[in-house]
C-alpha cells in the first residue's frame, strides 16, 4: 500500500526567509505526487503536482516542488516566505494504477512565519 | 464561480443521532469524495463515488454511510455507530484520471 511521511509536524521560519518542508512516500512505481495548503477552518487548495516529464515543478504562489525518485521525495520549496504562507501543508500520493481515484496523505506540517 | 459547496459549517449531533452533511458541486466533477481529519492524522478517506448510483468504500467507512442519486450531490450520513464523529469532515472532487481533486470548505462535527 502507498503510503507519505512528512516528517516535520511544525517548522518555524522568519518572514523573507527560504523554505522547504520535507515529503517521502512509499509506492512501487512512479507516483501521482500532490501538495496542498489548508488554512484554519478551511478546505484544501492544490498548489501543485507531478504527474510525469520534468521533475521540477512549478506551483501557485511561488512554491515548487522537485520529484526525486532515487529518494522518493517531493520536497516543496519557496526561496522567500511571506506572512501569508503560514498555514498547514499536506503531501499525498495518487495511486497511478487508478488515476487520482484515491489519494493517500501525509499527517501535514504546520507552517508559522515569525516577524 | 464553480466549486463545491459544503454545509452546515458546524453541526452538533447528541448521542443516538444520525446526522447528515451536505456535499454539492457544480463543476460537473464525475467523482466524488469524503475525508475525516483529524488533528495530527491528516486526512482519511471515508468513502468515493466515480459515477452516479455507484460508491465505494475507503479506509474508515463504518458508521457512515452515502448515496449519489445525483452527480452534483454527495451527502454523508454520520450515524449513531459512529462512536467518535467529533472531526473535521471534508468533500472533494475531481473530473477523474489525472485531475486534482477540489475541496470545498468543509463541516465540523462536534457532540453535545
Amino acid at each position: 500500500a502507498q503510503s507519505v511521511t512528512q516528517p516535520d509536524i511544525h517548522i518555524t521560519v522568519s518572514e523573507g526567509a527560504s523554505l522547504e518542508l520535507r515529503c517521502n512516500y512509499s509506492y512501487g512505481a512512479t507516483p501521482y505526487l500532490f501538495w496542498y495548503v489548508q488554512s484554519p477552518g478551511q478546505g484544501l487548495q492544490l498548489l501543485l503536482k507531478y504527474f510525469s516529464g520534468d521533475t521540477l515543478v512549478q506551483g501557485i504562489k511561488g512554491f515548487e516542488a522537485e520529484f526525486k525518485r532515487s529518494q522518493s521525495s517531493f520536497n516543496l520549496r519557496k526561496p522567500s516566505v511571506h506572512w501569508s504562507d503560514a498555514a498547514e501543508y499536506f503531501c499525498a500520493v495518487g495511486d497511478t494504477n487508478f488515476g487520482n481515484e484515491k489519494l493517500t496523505f501525509g499527517t501535514g506540517t504546520r507552517l508559522t512565519i515569525i516577524p | 464561480d464553480g466549486g463545491i459547496t459544503q454545509s452546515p459549517k458546524y453541526l452538533f449531533r447528541k448521542e443516538g443521532q444520525n446526522v447528515t452533511l451536505s456535499c454539492e458541486q457544480n463543476l460537473n466533477h464525475d467523482a466524488m469524495y469524503w475525508y475525516r481529519q483529524d488533528p495530527g492524522q491528516g486526512l482519511r478517506l471515508i468513502y468515493y463515488s466515480q459515477i452516479v448510483n455507484d460508491f465505494q468504500k475507503g479506509d474508515i467507512a463504518e458508521g457512515y454511510s452515502v448515496s449519489r442519486e445525483k452527480k452534483e450531490s454527495f451527502p454523508l450520513t454520520v450515524t449513531s455507530a459512529q462512536k467518535n464523529p467529533t472531526a473535521f469532515y471534508l468533500c472533494a472532487s475531481t473530473r477523474t484520471l489525472n485531475q486534482p481533486q477540489h475541496f470545498g470548505d468543509g463541516t465540523r462535527l462536534s457532540i453535545l
